[in-house]
């Protein structure tokens, strides 16, 4: 079964725009990752936040979680065209496997 | 340059056919990874190795085998049982304990005509 559930499953903004994207999962987890993925491409590795973080910065990207929640959320700052892709959260359990949510697709309008 | 690869990246199979998708790493990653997706859809876990001659079963298993004989090669192989077998298949790599990043190839994209 999936662990993560991402919303909205789709969102399309202007360029300049923020891009907020939530995930939220079913068990303990040791960390949170996201990852992009460009439409028939493998995926990319964005940022990982641990259990015992609550926010994370990477360049334009803000990442929060909330463990009491079971939920994580991706701030993608001041949108591009090239930010246009499919963004996954994937968590991991104690039997060290890594599974994904469905995904959001983002569409940033020039 | 170290990564992954995968091969074929596209492959056609009949009906009743056996195929098995490559996938070789050179990061020295001990941890290894393959997931199915399909059409506008997440990925899904279909099984997973940690060391050499070892792998445990994903979400998915069924009419899939994989082997783990070289740290390096973690090939899939998709059965004549598997029913619906038309898919993205996409395997990755990270390092001891997986619980780090993962390293995505480019993808086998599987057509059963």
């Amino acid at each position: 079964s999936q662990q993560g559930e991402e919303d909205p499953q789709a969102l399309s903004i202007q360029e300049g725009e923020n891009a907020t994207m939530n995930c939220s999962y079913k068990t303990s987890i040791n960390n949170l990752q996201w990852y992009r993925q460009n439409s028939g491409r493998g995926l990319v590795h964005l940022i990982l936040i641990r259990s015992n973080e609550r926010e994370k910065h990477s360049g334009r990207l803000r990442v929060t979680l909330d463990t009491s929640k079971k939920s994580s959320s991706l701030l993608i700052t001041a949108s591009r065209a090239a930010d246009t892709a499919s963004y996954f959260c994937a968590t991991d359990s104690n039997n060290n496997d890594m599974r994904f949510g469905a995904g959001t697709r983002l569409t940033v309008k020039p | 340059d170290g990564g992954i690869t995968q091969s074929p990246k596209y492959l056609f199979r009949k009906e009743g056919q056996n195929v098995t998708l490559s996938c070789e790493q050179n990061l020295n990653h001990d941890a290894m990874y393959w997931y199915r997706q399909d059409p506008g859809q997440g990925l899904r876990l279909i099984y997973y190795s940690q060391i050499v001659n070892d792998f445990q079963k994903g979400d998915i298993a069924e009419g899939y085998s994989v082997s783990r004989e070289k740290k390096e090669s973690f090939p899939l192989t998709v059965t004549s049982a598997q029913k619906n077998p038309t898919a993205f298949y996409l395997c990755a790599s990270s390092m001891a304990g997986g619980t780090g990043e993962l390293f995505f190839g480019e993808g086998s994209r599987l057509t059963v005509l």
